[in-house]
């Protein structure tokens, strides 16, 4: 079974630095993209960036260009989402999914991030 | 402000179709037949509904069929019934180097 595990719920202050992770299981973890994806409580999904854990070829939407690293360890089949200051503003449910050919699948359960002082 | 554009909200009675519209550019639902379908439940993950515009994972009801003209895909469901009522996200393979697109989403409501 292909399956995407998540690390868990954090809650961290302002200022903070997180790493967050999704462990991939079941296919060839380094031959597909793995990307991230953001929603805000009450708000919609937003893209937030891809990884080929392969090569590490990284891209990122605009809007979190130079505010999130995505990053990959083949060894351990796993990839991750950090932030080097944590802003109240990045309180939010973080998904990964596999990006399979053109379409996302399967999603890993989530991790919830709450910055709060 | 979201890639793919897709109206806020649609509501049909059980029993009736609906459909939703995702409309992007040439760049990404009009250049590629790469767009997919997504039904997010209240606190529940994400769930693959169509992919490659029209094709449904096993497991998908009939009832739900995608579609493309031009810029503008679209979702149909059909037959609606009350567990149809969710948020629904169109994403597409864009040529911009990101790769992938999201539409900001549609809640449908069953009256």
């Amino acid at each position: 079974e292909v399956q995407l595990v998540q690390s868990g719920e954090e809650v961290k202050q302002p200022g903070e630095s997180l790493k967050i992770s999704c462990k991939g299981s079941g296919y060839s973890f380094s031959n597909q993209y793995i990307g991230w994806v953001r929603q805000k409580p009450g708000k919609g999904l937003e893209w937030m960036g891809i990884i080929y854990p392969g090569n590490s070829d990284t891209r990122y939407s605009p809007s979190f260009e130079g505010q999130v690293t995505i990053s990959a360890d083949k060894s351990t089949s796993t990839t991750y989402l950090q932030w080097s200051s944590l802003k109240a503003s990045d309180s939010a449910m973080y998904y990964c999914a596999r990006r399979n050919n053109n379409w996302l699948d399967p999603w890993g359960q989530g991790t919830l991030v709450t910055v709060s002082s | 402000q979201s890639a793919l554009t897709q109206p806020a909200s649609v509501s049909g009675s059980p029993g009736q179709s609906i459909t939703i519209s995702c409309t992007g550019t040439s760049s990404d639902v009009g250049g590629y037949n790469f767009v997919s379908w997504y039904q997010q439940h209240p606190g529940k993950v994400p769930k693959l509904m169509i992919y490659e515009v029209k094709n449904r994972p096993s497991g998908v009801s009939n009832r739900f069929s995608g579609s493309k003209s031009g810029n503008t895909a679209s979702l149909t469901i059909s037959g609606l019934q009350a567990e149809d009522e969710a948020d629904y996200y169109c994403v597409s393979y864009t040529a911009s180097s990101s790769l992938v697109v999201f539409g900001g989403g549609t809640k449908l409501t069953v009256l």
